[in-house]
């Protein structure tokens, strides 16, 4: 069955750094990929989405990569602020579904 | 980005009797909307997909004639919760996209308390 992995632990940087988080996926060929975010009690914002023939999206100070052959998507925050703190849901697609992983933890520290 | 209007953002009901969310998508048309559930500390659950002027499609494990969908126009999906009991209670997302190449968009989401 489709697996979708994300950090289970939270992730704690310092402000300023860059914040690199993970999404690998299992059984699934997805033509995209995309990141939302989420803040407690909310629903998921969409960040970016990047699709199976383009190997990096930026917006911002946001980066996507998406590597088809390890099957994996790296998500990252340079020059983090505490507003940054939230959990940050990868979300493969292929066909009508949209599924998601199980969330990473962001705080960033000021 | 599009917006997608969900209400009511917050319900509490008694158990045994139904409760309805409306999602609509308001500067765009969405032919699919999707309804998920999420529960403390995880992560959405696809519970079905919502097509325009057709039956919702369930996902494995989902009752439909607990959970019923309808999808009445080009901008609104309502998702009705019927008979509710406690173990209903959580929080419910609605999502729609303007067309199968692009992102979806979510609702603000409907925390449900079924005392």
């Amino acid at each position: 069955s489709q697996k979708i992995e994300q950090n289970s632990e939270a992730l704690n940087i310092q402000e300023g750094k860059t914040a690199t988080l993970t999404c690998n996926y299992t059984n699934y060929s997805p033509a995209y990929l995309q990141w939302y975010r989420q803040d407690p009690g909310r629903g998921p914002v969409f960040l970016l989405l990047i699709r199976e023939n383009e190997k990096e999206k930026r917006k911002e100070r946001l980066k996507v990569t998406f590597d088809t052959t390890l099957k994996q998507s790296l998500f990252h925050i340079t020059a983090s602020q505490p507003a940054d703190s939230a959990t940050y849901l990868c979300a493969p697609r292929r066909g009508n579904k949209l599924v998601f992983g199980a969330g990473t933890i962001l705080r960033v520290k000021s | 980005g599009a917006v997608v209007s969900q209400h009511p953002s917050r319900v509490i009901c008694k158990s045994g009797t139904s409760v309805k969310i409306e999602c609509r998508s308001l500067d765009f048309q969405a032919t699919t909307m999707f309804w998920y559930r999420q529960f403390p500390k995880q992560s959405l659950m696809l519970m079905a997909t919502s097509n325009e002027g057709s039956k919702a499609t369930y996902e494995q494990g989902v009752e439909k004639d607990k959970f019923l969908i309808n999808h009445a126009s080009l901008t609104l999906s309502t998702l009705t919760v019927t008979s509710a009991h406690p173990e209903d209670s959580s929080f419910y997302i609605c999502s729609a996209r303007p067309d199968r190449e692009t992102e979806a968009f979510f609702g603000q989401g409907t925390r449900l308390t079924v005392v």
